[in-house]
Parts: structure tokens; sequence; C-alpha cells
């Protein structure tokens, strides 16, 4: 069926190392995708959102990109710190039907000292 | 603080007893969602409200499971004769309503519920 998922469920990096986060998706009719961060015992919160007719898009230390021909969307994120310690998930809405979220399972980033 | 609220933060229930969680929007924001989060997992989407009236229910687990957001504002969750396999973190959500365009969720901190 159509999902969205994730390749790695834990990625490791030192401080200042720039991360890479990455997400696989299968439905070609999503709209707009959007990357949340959630720690532990919180809520996802926002970082940053992407619609299908970009192929990037900017935010602060964060930068996400979308590859359509191989339905592929990452999420990096520059000079990494600590606080960015958390488990991260790629989202994806479409425009038809109700208007919800399907979320894919969550990588979780460890950034060491 | 994304400015949505929910309580409890945590309840512990016995298997059999009846819960409602509440969820507080941000104040301007016309549309209200509740997902479920297990371990491990992303949010699952449960159902949402426009203002007032619920448009999308078919996702709620089981009859047991049953929300309501009476005046547009505050919603609650409520699940009936709870069961182990409810434990899981109960999420709400908010957004301003935009029609067809993006319309970004905006998240609470969750209730964590545990059935003994």
């Amino acid at each position: 069926g159509e999902s969205v998922g994730l390749h790695l469920p834990t990625l490791s990096v030192q401080e200042g190392d720039n991360s890479i986060i990455n997400c696989a998706y299968s439905n070609s009719a999503s709209d707009y995708f959007i990357w949340y961060k959630q720690e532990s015992g919180k809520g996802p919160q926002f970082i940053i959102d992407i619609r299908s007719n970009m192929d990037k898009r900017q935010g602060q230390r964060v930068t996400v990109l979308l590859n359509k021909t191989v339905k592929h969307l990452s999420l990096q994120i520059a000079a990494t710190q600590p606080g960015d310690s958390a488990v991260y998930f790629c989202a994806e809405w479409k425009s038809s039907g109700y208007s919800t979220l399907t979320f894919g399972k969550g990588t979780m980033l460890l950034v060491s000292p | 603080d994304t400015g949505v609220s929910q309580n409890p933060r945590h309840k512990i229930t016995k298997r059999g007893q009846n819960v409602t969680f509440r969820c507080d929007p941000i104040s301007e924001h016309n549309r209200l969602y509740w997902y479920r989060q297990t371990l491990g997992q992303g949010p699952e989407f449960l159902t949402y409200f426009q203002n007032e009236a619920q448009l999308e229910k078919s996702r709620l687990l089981s009859d047991r499971f049953s929300a309501e957001r009476p005046k547009g504002s505050f919603s609650t969750l409520e699940i009936q004769r709870t069961e182990q396999g409810d434990s899981a973190m109960y999420l709400c959500a908010s957004s301003l309503g935009a029609g067809g365009k993006t319309d970004t969720q905006y998240f609470g901190p969750g209730t964590r519920l545990t059935v003994l």
C-alpha cells in the first residue's frame, strides 16, 4: 500500500557535523511534505515543509530536498548540535480527501559532543 | 510550546475503565486533529474537526473511541472500556484551516495513557 517510510532508524553524528536524514515515499499524489522533530516526552514540532512543485527549501540550519523522480525526501541539518538529538519524522499530505498527515516511522538522531 | 495544550499529561487506569482527554487548540485555529502514537512509530491519524463539525472519523480505532468539539474550541477524546492495547500517547494538533491549501499542524505535548 501507499506509505511514507524512512531508510535508517538511528543516525549518530558528532557535534558540528552535518546530518542528513532520508525518507522514501510511495504516494506520488502527495502535494506537500513536512519534517517534524520530536523530543522525548513531547509532541512533534514542525521544522520545515516543501510543496511537491519544489525541489529544495532552506530554513535556519535546515534544508529539505525533494526528488520526485525517485520519490525521496531528505532533511539536512547543518552544524548539528546536541539539542538536535530527537526523533525526526517525515509526513506527507495531499489536498484531495480529508486534510491530514501520514507519518513515517521516524529516525532517531543522536548527537554526541 | 506550540500553544496547543493537553490534559492530563499522564493517565494510568485499570482495564475496563473509561478515560477522557482534553485538548485546547491555538485560539484562532479552526481545525483540530487527534492522533495516536505508539512507541517507535509515527503518529496515526484518528479524527479531525473543522470548527464543531467532525469531518472524518472512520479512522477511530473502534466504537469505544469517540471525540467531541461542542463549541468549536476545545475537544475531548473518550475511550470507553479501556484495554491494555489502548496504552499509547494521544496527540492533539490544530491548524488554521486553509481549505485545499497547505495547512501546518501544530501539536500539543500529548497525553500518555497506561492501561493496567
